[in-house]
């Protein structure tokens, strides 16, 4: 699976959207573009994945580039239950094929009142 | 909706003692996957399952086995435990191939 570059760290103002970056230059055809989060050790709570179209969903929206090379998960109104620790993870699915998430660094979003 | 289920929640063990996790997946998955979280470290993926098979394997120690049972549960057994084995260990599901992999709340151990 592709290597994914996220910031390390990010803040965000409550009710504020929160717009969080991915870099994906690797990515290959078959291969989504997955966001989870993980409040403090809690487990891993999927977000939202995409292929090539924006997607969005009650939690999130995600953009995905043109060329597929980066994305942006936004948060549009950011609550400060979203402090966490956001994981961008490319995965490939194909028939006959269940693969696992690979976990990279993350970005850890706090939320300022 | 019913989530993964893992026990116990907390576990303590001493150097050299045996656990096991046990995980029970979203009904009618069929797909289990095991993660250990070190303190400060991102989730690590250590095997998956599907059907009862080893499906994909990753930096599961020699001193770790698992399985799939007829029912898809899955358990994680851990022998000759280190202290470096404190973790905390998150059991995830799936459909096999499905887009969406959902994980538990994790059982933590300590070895002391």
């Amino acid at each position: 699976d592709a290597k994914t570059t996220q910031p390390t760290s990010m803040d965000c103002a409550e009710g504020r959207a929160a717009n969080l970056p991915c870099n994906h230059s690797t990515i290959s055809g078959n291969e989504y573009v997955y966001w989870y989060r993980q409040i403090h050790s809690q487990g891993p709570q999927y977000i939202i994945h995409g292929l090539k179209n924006n997607e969005t969903n009650e939690m999130a929206s995600l953009i995905i580039t043109e060329d597929r090379k980066s994305s942006t998960l936004i948060l549009p109104h950011a609550t400060l239950r979203d402090t966490a620790v956001y994981y961008c993870i490319v995965r490939g699915i194909s028939s006959g094929s269940a693969r696992q998430l690979t976990f990279g660094s993350g970005t850890q979003l706090t939320v300022l009142p | 909706a019913a989530g993964v289920i893992q026990s116990p929640r907390h576990l303590i063990k001493e150097k050299r003692e045996t656990a096991t996790l046990k995980c029970y997946p979203i009904p009618r998955h069929d797909t289990v996957y095991w993660y250990q979280q070190g303190p400060g470290q991102d989730p690590q993926f250590l095997i998956s399952f599907y059907e009862k098979m080893q499906s994909d394997k990753g930096s599961i120690p020699d001193r770790f086995s698992a399985q799939q049972f007829s029912d898809y549960h899955s358990e994680l057994n851990m022998s000759s435990l280190e202290l470096g084995d404190s973790a905390l260990y998150f059991c995830a599901s799936s459909l096999y191939g499905g887009n969406t992999i959902y994980f538990g709340e994790g059982s933590w151990l300590t070895v002391v």
